[in-house]
């Protein structure tokens, strides 16, 4: 039973343009959400959180918001440039469980 | 250095040996944290620690998984009697004061084991 699913596992986006990644959960008592970038061979880099009592939170050209009735969290990339290209995960957390993550997906900048 | 290191980078292993993998947290974090990353899997959570707290072992598939962390710092990862579904990415990651708002995991390159 996957909790975190970010259902495309890649995107391309031309360099400039913004990038939208997605991600939907499934349970409702989640009041942490957090993305994750991971380069090849490296261990994912916290990107960007957001606590259930926002919708929004915004950090320099990243920002990501959160749709509690949809259940669904985006992350906003704009604008997009070629070293964003690597993999993002979204995860998330109830009070002090675990973090649980989704699978990720692949995005990549074409310059 | 000053991120969180582990080793061996890649490890090879015959199916039914015993592995163990090494996590070098950063200095002064007192939480630590073992996940795993299959092919095409997001990261699953295996175990862990928080000061002088008993582990949070939920997160172990198997009784083969078992996880030290020795005088609040350096943690050992060991897989006994390993099959080919222990074939993984084992990432190992420490925050500053453990779970809780606002907390922020910093994790290490990863552990590639192939068990053939």
């Amino acid at each position: 039973d996957q909790q975190v699913k970010q259902n495309s596992p890649s995107l391309s986006v031309q360099e400039g343009r913004i990038s939208i990644l997605n991600c939907d959960y499934t349970n409702s008592m989640f009041d942490y959400f957090l993305w994750y970038k991971k380069y090849p061979a490296e261990g994912p880099t916290f990107l960007i959180s957001i606590s259930s009592i926002k919708d929004k939170n915004e950090d320099g050209r990243f920002t990501v918001f959160l749709n509690k009735s949809a259940k669904h969290l985006s992350l906003h990339i704009v604008p997009s440039q070629p070293g964003d290209s690597a993999v993002y995960f979204c995860a998330a957390r109830v009070g002090n469980t675990p973090l649980v993550f989704g699978k990720g997906t692949r995005l990549s900048v074409i310059a | 250095g000053a991120g969180v290191s582990q080793s061996p980078s890649n490890k090879v292993t015959e199916k039914g040996k015993d592995v163990e993998l090494r996590c070098d947290p950063i200095s002064g974090h007192t939480a630590l944290y073992w996940y795993r990353q299959s092919l095409g899997q997001g990261l699953e959570f295996l175990i862990y620690f928080q000061g002088n707290s008993a582990p949070d072992k939920s997160g172990l598939p198997s009784d083969r998984f078992s996880a030290e962390r020795t005088g609040g710092s350096v943690s050992t990862l060991t897989i006994q009697r390993t099959q080919q579904e222990d074939s993984a990415v084992y990432l190992c990651a420490s925050s500053l004061y453990g779970r809780g708002v606002g907390e922020t995991q910093y994790f290490g390159p990863g552990t590639r084991l192939l068990v053939l």
